[in-house]
């Protein structure tokens, strides 16, 4: 079974421009999550979905946004990027998206912002 | 607000002895708890979970201990390998919740020297 794929895995971009980075879950897998990590503050949680819906969202500004797609795949945006905004983006994948139900992360996205 | 800390950034351990990694927590609705091992340029991988119903879980050389009165957790290592260097995020999640929402320590670095 393949596991989660987050494409791309680096990026370069300049401050106020936008992102888009996508994640494939593990097949059958309905639940995306989205996790900034950068140094020294671990994984911030970004946004939850399921079933193209967002359900829970973390203290993120309003730049940062997110879809799912009715085959689970997930997109995250990042708008006017800022320097602070250079981090690895993680995606992880479950089943249905139950607290007790293991996530499964993808590699990783590094977004550097200059 | 980080509801979930890791207080030690490294933890540098000899070849065959223990490691103990420390995990503490401020919201006690967190209910199910678990550990995650990140290798660089890899998404986090679980290593090992355990529930507020038990104050201990084992799984081969790898066992966690709960104190819910003092909301703190731990991650025993016996014996040590240098395969277990990796960075080690705990997370914390709320089932009664329902929801996917995890929350992250910022992780410890484990060194274990051959």
């Amino acid at each position: 079974k393949a596991g989660v794929t987050q494409t791309p895995r680096y990026l370069i971009k300049t401050r106020g421009q936008q992102v888009t980075l996508s994640c494939s879950p593990i097949s059958g897998h309905r639940s995306v999550s989205w996790y900034q990590q950068t140094p020294g503050q671990g994984l911030q949680f970004l946004f939850e979905y399921f079933s193209e819906t967002q359900r829970n969202k973390g203290n993120f500004p309003g730049r940062f946004s997110g879809r799912q797609f009715s085959n689970s795949r997930s997109e995250m945006n990042v708008s006017t990027l800022e320097l602070g905004d250079s981090a690895l983006y993680l995606c992880a994948s479950s089943l249905d998206g139950r607290g007790g139900n293991e996530q499964f992360f993808g590699p990783g996205t590094r977004l550097t912002v200059l | 607000d980080q509801q979930v800390k890791q207080n030690s950034p490294s933890l540098s351990v000899q070849e065959g002895r223990i490691s103990i990694l420390n995990c503490d927590y401020t919201n006690s609705m967190f209910d199910y708890f678990l550990w995650y091992k990140k290798y660089p340029a890899e998404g986090p991988t679980f290593l090992i979970s355990i529930s507020s119903i038990k104050d201990k879980n084992e799984d081969g050389r790898f066992t966690v201990f709960l104190n819910k009165s003092a909301k703190h957790l731990s991650l025993h290592i016996v014996p040590s390998q240098p395969g277990d260097s990796a960075v080690y995020f705990c997370a914390a999640s709320a089932i009664g919740f329902g929801f996917n929402k995890f929350y992250f320590g910022s992780g410890t670095k484990l060194n274990v020297k051959p």
